[in-house]
């Protein structure tokens, strides 16, 4: 079945500091990619996605483009914020089913 | 718009109690999903619905849990007897359906449950 390795963490980052989240999938087909996050004390709650190679998807900052070549989803952000500091997970998704998470990776953004 | 309920926000038992845990979708959501997420580790789908039909409980530990869907809106996640493995947060989430590409599941807030 599909699959879904990310990076381990924690990562622990300064304030305006540039991140990146590796994320890469095994899955039949063309599946769409997502990035939801965690923040603490919240529920899950998309972040970003893409449906088709090479798209790519943004929101509030961070960045993820599919790759099909390398089967990745790498999170990037250029200048990260105090309160980005949550959990991230990447989620491979076949249409009409339930997404395929990851173990997340945790971070951590300090003043 | 509403999100997705859950209640209660917390329980606690003591193994070989039963527990039930009920969610509330978006309105106008065909599918519903039941996810655990054990401490340190992502979601991972206990069952889905489709209306009030079962789509997928492969990974459903049915000697112990059972979900209904009744009317297709509402839902429950009962687990009778309670181990000491399944304390974690049960994550209820809904979406529109369809199987359009990069269709959105939207997340409750989630139960933690702890067995003692």
């Amino acid at each position: 079945g599909d699959s879904v390795t990310q990076m381990e963490g924690p990562v622990t980052l300064s304030e305006e500091a540039f991140l990146t989240i590796n994320c890469t999938y095994t899955a039949t087909g063309y599946p769409s990619l997502f990035w939801y996050v965690q923040y603490p004390g919240e529920g899950l709650q998309l972040l970003l996605k893409a449906t088709k190679a090479d798209d790519k998807g943004s929101n509030k900052g961070f960045e993820a483009t599919y790759r099909k070549e390398t089967t990745s989803f790498h999170l990037e952000k250029g200048s990260v914020q105090v309160s980005d500091s949550a959990v991230y997970f990447c989620a491979p998704n076949q249409a009409g089913t339930a997404l395929i998470f990851g173990k997340g990776t945790t971070l951590s953004v300090s003043s | 718009e509403a999100g997705v309920a859950q209640s209660p926000r917390y329980k606690i038992i003591e193994k070989r109690q039963s527990v039930a845990f009920w969610c509330n979708p978006i309105s106008g959501h065909a599918t519903l999903y039941w996810y655990q997420q054990i401490l340190g580790q992502g979601p991972k789908l206990l069952i889905q619905f489709q209306n009030n039909g079962v789509v997928d409980d492969s990974q459903l530990p049915k000697d112990r849990f059972s979900a209904e869907r009744l009317k297709g809106v509402d839902s429950t996640l009962k687990i009778q007897p309670a181990k000491l493995e399944d304390s974690a947060v049960y994550l209820c989430a809904s979406s529109l359906g369809s199987s359009k590409v990069g269709n959105e599941q939207f997340f409750g807030p989630g139960t933690r449950l702890t067995v003692l």
